[in-house]
Protein backbone atom coordinates (compact mmCIF):
# COMPACT_ATOMS: atom_id res chain seq x y z
CA UNK A 1 0.00 0.00 0.00
CA UNK A 2 0.97 3.74 -0.79
CA UNK A 3 1.93 6.10 2.19
CA UNK A 4 3.54 9.46 2.48
CA UNK A 5 4.91 10.39 5.78
CA UNK A 6 5.63 14.13 6.29
CA UNK A 7 7.17 14.75 9.92
CA UNK A 8 6.73 17.80 10.19
CA UNK A 9 3.30 18.60 11.48
CA UNK A 10 4.19 22.75 12.02
CA UNK A 11 6.83 24.74 10.84
CA UNK A 12 7.92 28.26 11.88
CA UNK A 13 9.94 30.46 9.39
CA UNK A 14 10.90 33.89 9.57
CA UNK A 15 9.64 36.08 6.44
CA UNK A 16 12.41 36.27 4.00
CA UNK A 17 13.95 33.03 5.09
CA UNK A 18 14.27 30.60 3.31
CA UNK A 19 12.21 27.10 3.65
CA UNK A 20 11.79 22.96 3.01
CA UNK A 21 9.27 20.98 3.75
CA UNK A 22 9.86 17.40 3.79
CA UNK A 23 7.84 14.26 2.23
CA UNK A 24 8.69 10.75 2.30
CA UNK A 25 6.08 8.29 0.69
CA UNK A 26 6.10 4.59 0.13
CA UNK A 27 5.03 3.34 -3.46
CA UNK A 28 5.74 -0.21 -5.31
CA UNK A 29 5.97 1.46 -8.44
CA UNK A 30 7.34 4.26 -9.84
CA UNK A 31 5.47 7.12 -8.33
CA UNK A 32 3.39 10.51 -9.44
CA UNK A 33 4.28 13.03 -6.42
CA UNK A 34 2.63 15.94 -5.80
CA UNK A 35 2.73 18.72 -3.41
CA UNK A 36 -0.77 20.77 -3.40
CA UNK A 37 -1.38 24.07 -0.78
CA UNK A 38 -4.28 24.40 1.09
CA UNK A 39 -5.17 28.06 2.22
CA UNK A 40 -8.98 28.34 4.54
CA UNK A 41 -11.76 28.70 2.16
CA UNK A 42 -9.89 27.96 -0.74
CA UNK A 43 -9.57 24.32 -2.48
CA UNK A 44 -6.16 22.49 -2.81
CA UNK A 45 -4.15 24.43 -5.25
CA UNK A 46 -1.40 22.60 -7.08
CA UNK A 47 2.27 23.72 -6.41
CA UNK A 48 3.83 21.06 -8.89
CA UNK A 49 3.80 17.43 -9.61
CA UNK A 50 6.56 15.19 -10.62
CA UNK A 51 6.24 12.54 -12.84
CA UNK A 52 9.31 11.89 -14.54
CA UNK A 53 12.37 12.96 -16.00
CA UNK A 54 14.31 16.32 -14.38
CA UNK A 55 14.53 15.59 -10.61
CA UNK A 56 14.26 19.12 -9.97
CA UNK A 57 10.51 20.53 -10.19
CA UNK A 58 9.44 23.58 -10.85
CA UNK A 59 6.70 24.81 -9.54
CA UNK A 60 3.90 28.05 -9.15
CA UNK A 61 4.73 31.16 -6.23
CA UNK A 62 8.59 30.48 -6.21
CA UNK A 63 8.59 26.50 -5.22
CA UNK A 64 10.28 23.77 -6.31
CA UNK A 65 11.10 20.10 -5.23
CA UNK A 66 13.75 17.40 -5.71
CA UNK A 67 12.76 13.48 -6.10
CA UNK A 68 15.06 11.69 -4.60
CA UNK A 69 14.57 7.83 -5.61
CA UNK A 70 17.15 6.70 -3.19
CA UNK A 71 15.74 8.21 0.01
CA UNK A 72 11.80 7.87 -1.30
CA UNK A 73 11.83 11.53 -0.68
CA UNK A 74 10.05 14.40 -2.43
CA UNK A 75 10.75 17.49 -0.41
CA UNK A 76 9.50 21.27 -1.20
CA UNK A 77 11.44 23.89 -0.82
CA UNK A 78 11.44 27.88 -1.23
CA UNK A 79 14.39 30.12 -0.82
CA UNK A 80 12.04 33.05 0.21
CA UNK A 81 8.88 32.53 1.63
CA UNK A 82 6.07 35.61 1.88
CA UNK A 83 3.86 36.23 4.35
CA UNK A 84 1.54 35.00 2.09
CA UNK A 85 2.84 31.39 2.08
CA UNK A 86 1.11 30.76 5.62
CA UNK A 87 -0.97 27.67 4.99
CA UNK A 88 -1.28 24.31 4.65
CA UNK A 89 1.19 21.93 2.86
CA UNK A 90 0.54 18.81 1.18
CA UNK A 91 2.38 16.08 0.01
CA UNK A 92 0.45 13.61 -2.37
CA UNK A 93 1.66 10.23 -4.27
CA UNK A 94 -0.75 8.55 -6.92
CA UNK A 95 -0.49 6.19 -9.05
CA UNK A 96 -1.09 7.85 -12.01
CA UNK A 97 -1.27 11.46 -13.04
CA UNK A 98 -4.66 12.06 -11.14
CA UNK A 99 -6.78 12.44 -13.88
CA UNK A 100 -8.20 9.41 -13.26
CA UNK A 101 -6.95 8.04 -10.03
CA UNK A 102 -7.15 9.05 -6.45
CA UNK A 103 -4.60 10.19 -4.34
CA UNK A 104 -2.66 9.72 -1.14
CA UNK A 105 -2.11 12.19 1.26
CA UNK A 106 0.62 12.94 3.46
CA UNK A 107 -1.17 14.88 7.03
CA UNK A 108 0.39 17.60 6.09
CA UNK A 109 2.52 20.28 7.12
CA UNK A 110 0.99 23.67 8.70
CA UNK A 111 3.27 26.62 7.75
CA UNK A 112 3.72 29.91 9.93
CA UNK A 113 5.72 33.03 8.85
CA UNK A 114 7.25 35.27 11.56
CA UNK A 115 7.19 39.13 10.65
CA UNK B 1 -6.60 25.88 -13.94
CA UNK B 2 -10.03 24.02 -14.07
CA UNK B 3 -12.59 24.88 -11.82
CA UNK B 4 -14.67 22.92 -9.61
CA UNK B 5 -17.39 24.31 -7.07
CA UNK B 6 -19.12 22.14 -3.95
CA UNK B 7 -22.34 23.25 -2.65
CA UNK B 8 -23.38 23.91 0.03
CA UNK B 9 -20.13 25.03 1.75
CA UNK B 10 -21.19 24.19 4.89
CA UNK B 11 -24.19 22.32 6.38
CA UNK B 12 -25.70 21.84 9.58
CA UNK B 13 -28.40 19.20 10.28
CA UNK B 14 -29.89 16.73 12.92
CA UNK B 15 -29.01 13.82 13.83
CA UNK B 16 -30.70 10.75 11.57
CA UNK B 17 -31.50 13.09 8.47
CA UNK B 18 -29.34 12.48 4.94
CA UNK B 19 -27.99 15.57 3.48
CA UNK B 20 -26.78 15.85 0.01
CA UNK B 21 -23.66 17.37 -1.10
CA UNK B 22 -22.90 18.71 -5.05
CA UNK B 23 -19.44 18.68 -6.53
CA UNK B 24 -19.54 20.64 -10.34
CA UNK B 25 -16.67 20.94 -12.76
CA UNK B 26 -17.53 24.53 -14.07
CA UNK B 27 -15.46 24.67 -17.46
CA UNK B 28 -14.20 20.96 -18.49
CA UNK B 29 -15.85 17.70 -18.55
CA UNK B 30 -14.58 15.09 -15.72
CA UNK B 31 -14.69 11.70 -16.67
CA UNK B 32 -13.67 10.79 -12.95
CA UNK B 33 -14.71 12.50 -9.66
CA UNK B 34 -13.54 11.85 -6.30
CA UNK B 35 -14.70 12.57 -2.91
CA UNK B 36 -12.21 12.58 -0.01
CA UNK B 37 -13.10 13.03 3.83
CA UNK B 38 -10.45 15.43 6.32
CA UNK B 39 -10.82 15.64 9.80
CA UNK B 40 -9.61 18.79 11.86
CA UNK B 41 -5.70 19.08 11.74
CA UNK B 42 -5.50 15.88 9.66
CA UNK B 43 -4.97 14.72 6.24
CA UNK B 44 -7.46 14.06 3.21
CA UNK B 45 -8.89 10.35 3.06
CA UNK B 46 -10.18 9.17 -0.33
CA UNK B 47 -13.03 7.56 0.31
CA UNK B 48 -14.59 7.13 -3.21
CA UNK B 49 -13.96 7.17 -7.08
CA UNK B 50 -16.97 7.74 -9.86
CA UNK B 51 -16.89 7.79 -12.99
CA UNK B 52 -19.77 9.13 -14.69
CA UNK B 53 -22.62 6.52 -15.56
CA UNK B 54 -21.18 3.73 -13.53
CA UNK B 55 -21.13 3.09 -9.87
CA UNK B 56 -18.51 4.68 -7.56
CA UNK B 57 -15.79 2.47 -6.19
CA UNK B 58 -15.57 2.97 -2.66
CA UNK B 59 -12.07 2.41 -0.43
CA UNK B 60 -12.30 -0.15 2.10
CA UNK B 61 -13.90 0.49 4.75
CA UNK B 62 -16.11 3.34 3.47
CA UNK B 63 -20.01 2.29 3.97
CA UNK B 64 -21.36 2.70 0.64
CA UNK B 65 -24.60 2.29 2.12
CA UNK B 66 -24.06 5.86 3.88
CA UNK B 67 -22.22 7.33 1.76
CA UNK B 68 -24.33 7.67 -2.10
CA UNK B 69 -22.45 8.72 -4.39
CA UNK B 70 -23.99 9.79 -8.20
CA UNK B 71 -22.03 10.75 -11.09
CA UNK B 72 -24.96 11.36 -13.82
CA UNK B 73 -23.07 13.62 -15.58
CA UNK B 74 -19.74 14.77 -16.97
CA UNK B 75 -20.08 18.15 -14.70
CA UNK B 76 -21.90 16.97 -11.24
CA UNK B 77 -21.18 14.18 -8.82
CA UNK B 78 -23.13 14.34 -5.42
CA UNK B 79 -22.49 12.89 -1.90
CA UNK B 80 -25.45 11.91 -0.26
CA UNK B 81 -25.21 11.30 3.96
CA UNK B 82 -27.62 9.39 4.97
CA UNK B 83 -29.08 8.67 8.52
CA UNK B 84 -26.06 11.15 9.62
CA UNK B 85 -25.08 10.95 13.01
CA UNK B 86 -22.51 13.58 15.15
CA UNK B 87 -19.40 10.88 13.83
CA UNK B 88 -19.86 12.37 10.55
CA UNK B 89 -18.80 15.89 11.17
CA UNK B 90 -16.37 16.37 9.02
CA UNK B 91 -14.98 18.21 6.01
CA UNK B 92 -15.70 16.89 2.52
CA UNK B 93 -13.83 17.60 -0.40
CA UNK B 94 -14.58 16.81 -3.81
CA UNK B 95 -12.14 16.58 -7.07
CA UNK B 96 -12.60 16.41 -10.39
CA UNK B 97 -10.13 14.85 -13.11
CA UNK B 98 -9.61 14.43 -16.79
CA UNK B 99 -7.07 11.79 -18.02
CA UNK B 100 -6.08 15.01 -20.76
CA UNK B 101 -5.32 17.33 -17.99
CA UNK B 102 -3.10 14.57 -15.76
CA UNK B 103 -3.86 15.95 -12.69
CA UNK B 104 -7.46 16.57 -10.52
CA UNK B 105 -8.96 19.96 -9.50
CA UNK B 106 -10.35 20.16 -6.11
CA UNK B 107 -13.30 21.93 -5.38
CA UNK B 108 -13.22 24.55 -1.81
CA UNK B 109 -14.94 21.56 0.44
CA UNK B 110 -18.11 21.45 2.48
CA UNK B 111 -18.18 21.37 6.56
CA UNK B 112 -20.55 19.27 7.61
CA UNK B 113 -21.72 19.55 11.31
CA UNK B 114 -24.38 16.61 12.45
CA UNK B 115 -26.18 17.92 15.53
Amino acid sequence: AQSVTQPDIHITVSEGASLELRCNYSYGATPYLFWYVQSPGQGLQLLLKYFSGDTLVQGIKGFEAEFKRSQSSFNLRKPSVHWSDAAEYFCAVGSSGGGADGLTFGKGTHLIIQP
Amino acid sequence: GAVVSQHPSWVICKSGTSVKIECRSLDFQATTMFWYRQFPKQSLMLMATSNEGSKATYEQGVEKDKFLINHASLTLSTLTVTSAHPEDSSFYICSAGAISYNEQFFGPGTRLTVL
